[in-house]
Formats: structure tokens, C-alpha cells, sequence
């Protein structure tokens, strides 16, 4: 698995823009970067997903680098109701970690008003 | 589209008694399911990988015999927590892998279910 690191917290106004970062240096050429975020007590919710390519979707953008050793969660304009902790994993891609997402920490994102 | 639906949401028990947790897959086909269990202001952490019609795979130090899952459709798999303690207290989530989707979704999570030990 390539393992992600995140900042623990991060704080954003609401209506700006939120720049999640993520790094993952040991990724491999065919594994997925996924993002999903949590609201308390509740299971995670899909945001966006991507190899190689920048992908947009209605809630979010994500930014790859060319290396992939990093990405970019955007959300374009935050709001209250973005608060949640965010994760970025990498889906493993071989052996016995083929198909599985392993959670890292995560991001917690403040919006506040 | 691509719902699971997780149940019950919370459960109490006796410490010494078994406790089932169910996952349902309601508009796709789900040849395999994850569960994970979280503890308070923690990450997700993997248990096991759930296939129908096979056994599960449990992940390193997740013991097999107290935590039972079967996968016998294309639609339910179970965790059953056996002979539960005071420390088995945790959130349970499951997930579903959503059939040729890597491209565009690929997995759905489960609201979770809190499980209180008493």
C-alpha cells in the first residue's frame, strides 16, 4: 500500500476555497488516489477519485502532479456543512492489498463562517 | 445509485452475547465487502474483505473467530460479533465494492453502526 500523509487540521472561510493537500510519494503507476470525507458518526462519503488526470466532479476538483506523488483536494466554495474529516487514500493495487482502501488520518477542515 | 444500507444503526448488549450486523447492497451487486471498525477521534481501521460465496480474508491481528462474517449473496454480508466484551464497543462500518466502476465511483460506504457493550 502506498501509505498517505495529510495535515492533521486546516481551517477555511466559508465561501473560499479549501485546498486539502495530500502527499503520496511511494504511489505506483496503476493505483487510484481516492478521496472520501466523514461527518461525525456517520459512514464516508465519496468525493472524487483519480490516476493520472485532474478530474472535476459537483462537488470537488482533485489536482495531480505529474509525478503523482502528491494531489489537491479543491472545494470550490466552502461551507458550513463542508466541516468533516477529509481522507485521501491510495487504492491498493496488487498483491493482498488489491482493491482495498486503507485509511491514513485524515484532514480536519474547519469552515467557519 | 450505488446505496448500502447498514443496520442496525446502533446496538446495545450484554457483555458474554453475540451481536449481528448487516450489510446490504440495494441497487447493485456486491461480490465484495469491506468492514472496518473505528474508535473514538481514530481512523478507519480495516478488518476484513468480505466475498461471496468464499471465506473472508481477515487483516493482520483481527481475530476471526470472535469477529463472523458471511457473504452468502450478492447483496448481504454479515459481521457477527461473538462472546462481546466491553473493548469490542466501537463504530462498525461496511463498505461495497461497486462493480466495474474504478473509473467512475467504485466503492460505497455503509451509515455504520455503533455498538455498546455493556
Amino acid at each position: 500500500d502506498a501509505k498517505t500523509t495529510q495535515p492533521p487540521s486546516m481551517d477555511c472561510a466559508e465561501g473560499r476555497a479549501a485546498n486539502l493537500p495530500c502527499n503520496h510519494s511511494t504511489i505506483s503507476g496503476n493505483e487510484y488516489v481516492y478521496w472520501y470525507r466523514q461527518i461525525h458518526s456517520q459512514g464516508p462519503q465519496y468525493i472524487i477519485h483519480g490516476l493520472k488526470n485532474n478530474e472535476t466532479n459537483e462537488m470537488a476538483s482533485l489536482i495531480i502532479t505529474e509525478d503523482r506523488k502528491s494531489s489537491t483536494l479543491i472545494l470550490p466554495h466552502a461551507t458550513l456543512r463542508d466541516t468533516a474529516v477529509y481522507y485521501c487514500i491510495v487504492r491498493g493495487a496488487g498483491g493482498t492489498s488489491y482493491g482495498k482502501l486503507t485509511f491514513g488520518q485524515g484532514t480536519i477542515l474547519t469552515v467557519h463562517p | 445509485g450505488a446505496v448500502v444500507s447498514q443496520h442496525p444503526s446502533r446496538v446495545i448488549c450484554k457483555s458474554g452475547t453475540s451481536v449481528k450486523i448487516e450489510c446490504r447492497s440495494l441497487d447493485f451487486q456486491a461480490t465484495t465487502m469491506f468492514w472496518y471498525r473505528q474508535f473514538p477521534k481514530k481512523s478507519l481501521m480495516l478488518m476484513a474483505t468480505s466475498n461471496e460465496g468464499s471465506k473472508a480474508t481477515y487483516e493482520q491481528g483481527v481475530e476471526k473467530d470472535k469477529f463472523l462474517i458471511n457473504h452468502a449473496s450478492l447483496t448481504l454480508s454479515t459481521l457477527t460479533v461473538t462472546s462481546a466484551h466491553p473493548e469490542d464497543s466501537s463504530f462498525y462500518i461496511c463498505s461495497a465494492r461497486v462493480p466495474g466502476s474504478f473509473k467512475t465511483y467504485g466503492y460505497t460506504f455503509g451509515s455504520g453502526t455503533r455498538l455498546t457493550v455493556v
